[in-house]
């Protein structure tokens, strides 16, 4: 079975700028979570996508938005880049069947640098 | 902002040695724990989902405790070997989304 995959792996991009982060979840996995982290900090969550649907946001601002297609996977998307948006971006999918019990599977992760 | 704190921060020990470390968390809202190991240039991979309190899990030379009580988990690895060498993270949830500590980051010394 094929694992999480995320492109682009590595990202460059000037401050104003916008970005897309993609993530494929593992086949018949319907939840997709995005995590922020950046040096000395846990993984941050960003939001959640359930069946197409933002199930739950964490506390980012508003140039920070998703989505999820029918096939499940997710984008993420990142508006008017902010020289502290550099960071590991990682995306993670599950079956989502019972609340959060089930085994989340991370993927390599996005690491975007603003210049 | 819900508070995840792992303890310590970083950990050296010698091939064989046994360890520990802490992961606290709120002890309302509890929904679950998951514990991650984290191995440079990989992806974080699941080790333990927790959700009873007294729950204990084990996956080789890797063991898991957890008090929802106090708010705290402790993992163990038991004769640490070099491929042990990785930070491990604990991420707590109440359902909703998941709160992650900053983990612990483990070097094992041949």
């Amino acid at each position: 079975k094929a694992g999480v995959t995320q492109t682009p792996r590595y990202l460059i991009k000037t401050r104003g700028q916008q970005v897309t982060l993609s993530c494929s979840p593992i086949s018949g996995h319907r939840s997709v979570s995005w995590y922020q982290q950046t040096p000395g900090q846990g993984l941050q969550f960003l939001f959640e996508y359930f069946s197409e649907t933002q199930r739950n946001k964490g506390n980012f601002p508003g140039r920070f938005s998703g989505r999820q297609f029918s096939n499940s996977r997710s984008e993420m998307n990142v508006s008017t880049l902010e020289l502290g948006d550099s960071a590991l971006y990682l995306c993670a999918s599950s079956l989502r069947t019972s609340g959060h019990t089930d085994t989340q599977y991370f993927g390599p992760g996005t690491r975007l640098t603003v210049l | 902002i819900l508070n995840v704190e792992q303890s310590p921060q970083s950990l050296h020990v010698q091939e064989g040695d046994s360890t520990n470390f802490t992961c606290s968390f709120p002890s309302s809202n509890f929904y679950a724990l998951h514990w991650y190991r984290w191995e440079t240039a990989k992806s974080p991979e699941a080790l333990f989902v927790m959700t009873l309190n007294g729950d204990e899990k084990k996956k080789g030379r890797i063991s898991a405790t957890l008090n929802t009580k106090e708010g705290y988990s402790y993992l163990y690895i038991k004769g640490s070997q070099p491929e042990d060498s990785a930070t491990y993270l604990c991420a707590f949830t109440n359902g909703n989304q998941f709160y992650f500590g900053t983990g612990t980051s483990l070097t094992v010394i041949p």
